[in-house]
């Protein structure tokens, strides 16, 4: 149990759906990230939070929209997505973007296993 | 730019086997280095990490030592066990542009035989 969840754990939709992904973590933090995890891929970060504030969108396509209400929730909203999309999207959390030291340390919620059909 | 190499996957080994997954690094500054582990079906867990050079981190049997001078951060176990099967993954935290971002590796996929 590392302090961040994640809901649904596995989600299948279909190409024309709209489905959201949510993120809560219970450590106090004011950064939280999305990443994107594939079979052949390395980690890739796509968003990046800091206080409620997007600070990093790595390129990511409009079908993925991020949302960050308060710093201890994150969602994102998909929609008419891809095959190729399918994959285990992580959400984490850390101290904040500019915390150096023992508090730069990220936690990772056990992700949510996307398939899209 | 900031990157992190692993060796190469998958790693097989028998129980009681000595482990080492080597991690090298390229970064500006003084970043803080990190080993993840994940297990099957699940997010990644901090399993140690070292902040400063000559720094050793250490977890559930496992160590790493930041080592400056060889730009490397090589995880290391006397005794493997099956329950450490897993990907582990080698990361670098830098703040020489500010803001932190983690740099991952791609990972090294280990399987413990009985």
């Amino acid at each position: 149990e590392t302090g961040v969840t994640q809901t649904p754990r596995h989600l299948v939709m279909g190409m024309t759906n709209k489905k959201s992904l949510k993120c809560e973590q219970h450590l106090g933090h004011n950064a939280m990230y999305w990443y994107k995890q594939s079979a052949k891929k390395p980690l890739e970060l796509m968003f990046v939070y800091n206080f409620k504030e997007q600070t990093e969108n790595n390129s990511v396509p409009s079908r993925f929209s991020p949302e960050c209400p308060n710093s201890s929730h994150l969602f994102l909203h998909l929609h008419t997505l891809q095959p190729e999309d399918s994959a285990l999207y992580l959400c984490a959390s850390s101290q904040d973007l500019f915390s150096g030291g023992p508090q730069d340390t990220q936690y990772f919620g056990p992700g949510t296993r996307l398939t899209v059909l | 730019g900031n990157s992190v190499t692993q060796m190469e996957g998958p790693v097989t080994l028998s129980e009681e086997a000595f482990l080492t997954i080597n991690c090298t690094y390229t970064a500006t500054g003084y970043p803080s280095l990190f080993w993840y582990v994940q297990y099957p079906g699940e997010g990644l867990q901090l399993l140690l990490k070292a902040t400063k050079a000559d720094d050793k981190g250490s977890n559930k049997g496992f160590e790493a030592t930041y080592r400056k001078e060889t730009t490397s951060f090589h995880l290391e176990k006397g005794s493997v066990q099956v329950s450490d099967s897993a990907v582990y993954f080698c990361a670098l935290s830098d703040h020489s542009q500010g803001a932190q971002k983690l740099v991952f590796g791609q990972g090294t996929r280990l399987t413990i035989n009985p």
